[in-house]
């Protein structure tokens, strides 16, 4: 059974960058994964911030960004903002179905 | 505007049934599909179902395989409301269920506010 795994939680300064992965239990993630990233804050839908690896949606600033980095797929945000402090998900396209992460509870401090 | 709205959640019993729908507006069932996601309380996101139609009106479907044989996504005939068909329910099933609109086979990019189920005695 397909794991995808992140890093439970973390923290980034007001103003400073943080990066968070996203990987497969066994093998490598690739854009062939189709990597998306979503932010969920308590009691709210989730929201949509990267697909297809690094296509962010409509209304995303620039400050969040994806990409591959070795075998994970990466959430990197800069400038990280109080209201950034959220869940992120990340989710991957594994053979022919999702699965999604376990999220990363993220603390802006 | 690309919306889509979950409705028909409740509580149903172990074994019941319930017919979820998600209405959309902004976009084209012929040419985007939906996934539908859920959430149980207090855990992550659990990717459910997919499907996607073609302009013959065929359709691609898959779903995770806890809901395999139990589950079943259709389109109403008005095509742009989906329902799924959601039987022999367990207490594992509780969850917020989201529909989200396909980013063209990329993955998720607009979701709705979804809505609860919960199965209990």
């Amino acid at each position: 059974q397909t794991v995808v795994t992140q890093e439970p939680s973390f923290s980034v300064s007001p103003g400073g960058t943080v990066t968070l992965t996203c990987g497969l239990s066994s093998g490598s993630v690739s854009t062939t994964s189709y990597p998306n990233w979503f932010q969920q804050t308590p009691g709210q839908a989730p929201r949509t911030l990267i697909y297809n690896t690094n296509t962010r949606s409509s209304g995303v600033p620039d400050r969040f960004s994806g990409s591959i980095l070795g075998n994970k797929a990466a959430l990197t945000i800069t400038g990280a903002q109080a209201d950034d402090e959220s869940d992120y998900y990340c989710v991957l396209h594994v053979s022919g179905m999702w699965v999604f992460g376990g999220g990363t509870k993220l603390t802006v401090l | 505007q690309v919306q889509l709205v979950e409705s028909g959640g409740g509580v149903v019993q172990p074994g019941g049934s319930l017919r979820l729908s998600c209405a959309a507006s902004g976009f084209s069932f012929s040419y985007y599909g939906v996934h539908w996601v859920r959430q149980a309380p207090g855990k992550g996101l659990e990717w459910v179902a997919f499907i996607r139609y073609d302009e013959n009106d065929g359709y691609y479907v898959d779903y995770v395989d806890s809901v395999k044989g139990r589950f079943t996504i259709s389109r109403d005939t008005s095509r742009t409301t989906l329902h799924l068909q959601m039987n022999s329910l367990r207490g594992e099933d509780t969850a917020v269920y989201y529909c989200a609109k396909d980013a063209g086979f990329y993955g998720m990019d607009v979701w709705g506010q979804g809505t609860t189920v919960t199965v209990s005695s």
